[in-house]
């Protein structure tokens, strides 16, 4: 078990640019969230798969946001158009999909928009 | 909707103080599972328990202990001989059946323990 691996851990970007990060969850999981977390705040749910398939996306998740994960191994979350608000801790966490079970967690890409 | 509430922000002890922090949850839903996270300065969220609704029976883990209430929707966490380890930013989570597994967080308490 080699974790859940996010890249890159620290992004700093302007204003207007598009920005993606990678998550790589553990091997055998099937479940993949999207989480955003400011300062001082708990993580916000923004999307979840189950192997390719999107299955819910967060009001939070502006259309200037899109998460793929193409074969079900690997996401990608892509913001366009970057604005001062989304600067935050993005963290990717993966689950086997058992039955509401926990979520490991990586440890996150810290986006800064200036 | 689902709602998690820590109403403490922070917390500060001395090392081997006992310290309890607080959580209340709320749902519509019957079936829900309730867990804690801890949140080190690396930033990577440790899971620490999980529960189900219908299992209100205490947990002790080493200096760890939880107290899942129903009649008061609460699940407190009791760290017990706190240590300078301890700190770190705890968050209690929740999440119902048939929603994908996806977790609700509190805004979580910033425990700090000094020696």
């Amino acid at each position: 078990d080699t974790g859940v691996s996010q890249d890159p851990r620290h992004k700093i970007t302007k204003r207007g640019q598009n920005v993606t990060f990678r998550c790589d969850p553990i091997s055998e999981h099937n479940r993949l969230y999207w989480y955003r977390q400011t300062l001082g705040q708990g993580p916000e749910f923004l999307t979840y798969f189950q192997n390719e398939a999107q299955l819910e996306k967060s009001r939070l998740l502006s259309d200037r946001f899109s998460a793929e994960r193409p074969k079900g191994s690997f996401s990608t979350l892509e913001i366009q158009r970057t604005e001062q608000g989304d600067s935050a801790m993005y963290l990717c966490a993966s689950s086997s999909g058992h039955i509401n079970e926990k979520l490991f967690f990586g440890s996150g890409t810290q986006l800064s928009v200036l | 909707a689902q709602k998690v509430t820590q109403a403490q922000t922070e917390i500060s002890v001395v090392e081997k103080e006992d310290v309890t922090l607080d959580c209340v949850y709320e749902t519509r839903d019957t079936t829900y599972y309730l867990f804690w996270y801890k949140q080190p300065p690396s930033g990577e969220l440790v899971f620490l328990i999980r529960r189900n609704s219908f299992d209100e029976q205490n947990e002790i883990s080493g200096r760890y202990s939880w107290n899942f209430q129903k009649s008061t929707s609460s699940f407190n966490f009791t760290i017990t001989a706190s240590q300078v380890v301890d700190s770190a930013v705890y968050f209690c989570a929740l999440s119902v059946l048939n929603q994908g597994g996806k977790l609700i967080f509190g805004q979580g308490t910033e425990l700090s323990v000094k020696p």
